[in-house]
């Protein structure tokens, strides 16, 4: 089975620019969630999708977006960029084992984002 | 509200030997899950193991386990025999409403753990 793939896995973009960063889960994982890892800030979670549906979002300005797909996939958008959202940007799709509380999750290797 | 804290910033341990990784959390939510996570440093984020508020069992994974005290609001990553490849950054996080809740999940900082030969 094919792990958590991120597209591109690394980025160099300038102040104002948008990105989109992609996110494809493990077959049959209908959860994605993504995550911010800066030194400053740590590790921040941005947003979780569900079969299509944003569930929550983190505590960050509306320049951070993100949508998933009817097969799973996501994407996050940052649109004018700033040079503090230079970061790793994590991606993780969920498994909840049915019958228990049981959850797994898997990562992708990230995207890291370098803005100047 | 929530609160996640991780006191030890590093810690060293002789290979082989068992370590204890201290998490405390806070929350006023009843169901929540608590999660552990390794960053070896490659940067790679890596999941071990979960535990749910309403577990009645700690919860195990393989050489990790979860020391899960409810009233004293800690939930601890036990490694057994200890080995050099678990040398690597330590996370412990919390999502109130249990695992698959549509709540975000907060972080700790994190504990660095290295392991002498």
């Amino acid at each position: 089975k094919a792990g958590v793939t991120q597209t591109p896995r690394y980025l160099i973009k300038t102040r104002g620019q948008q990105v989109t960063l992609s996110c494809s889960p493990i077959s049959g994982h209908r959860s994605v969630s993504w995550y911010q890892q800066t030194p400053g800030q740590g590790l921040q979670f941005l947003f979780e999708y569900f079969s299509e549906t944003q569930r929550n979002k983190g505590n960050f300005p509306g320049r951070f977006s993100g949508r998933q797909f009817s097969n799973s996939r996501s994407e996050m958008n940052v649109s004018t960029l700033e040079l503090g959202d230079s970061a790793l940007y994590l991606c993780a799709s969920s498994s909840l084992h049915s019958g228990t509380s049981k959850v797994t999750q898997y990562f992708g290797p990230g995207t890291r984002l370098t803005v100047l | 509200a929530q609160k996640i804290t991780q006191t030890q910033p590093g810690m060293f341990v002789q290979e082989k030997e068992a370590v204890t990784l201290d998490c405390t959390y806070d929350t006023s939510d009843p169901s929540y899950g608590l999660f552990w996570y390794k960053q070896p440093s490659s940067g790679e984020m890596i999941f071990l193991i979960y535990q749910g508020s309403y577990d009645q069992q700690n919860a195990t994974e393989g050489r990790y386990s979860l020391n899960f005290q409810k009233a004293r609001k800690s939930a601890n990553l036990v490694i057994s025999a200890s080995q050099l490849g678990d040398s690597a950054m330590y996370f412990c996080a919390m999502r109130e409403g249990g695992g698959s809740s549509a709540s975000k999940i907060i972080f700790g900082s994190g504990t660095r753990l290295s392991i002498r030969p």
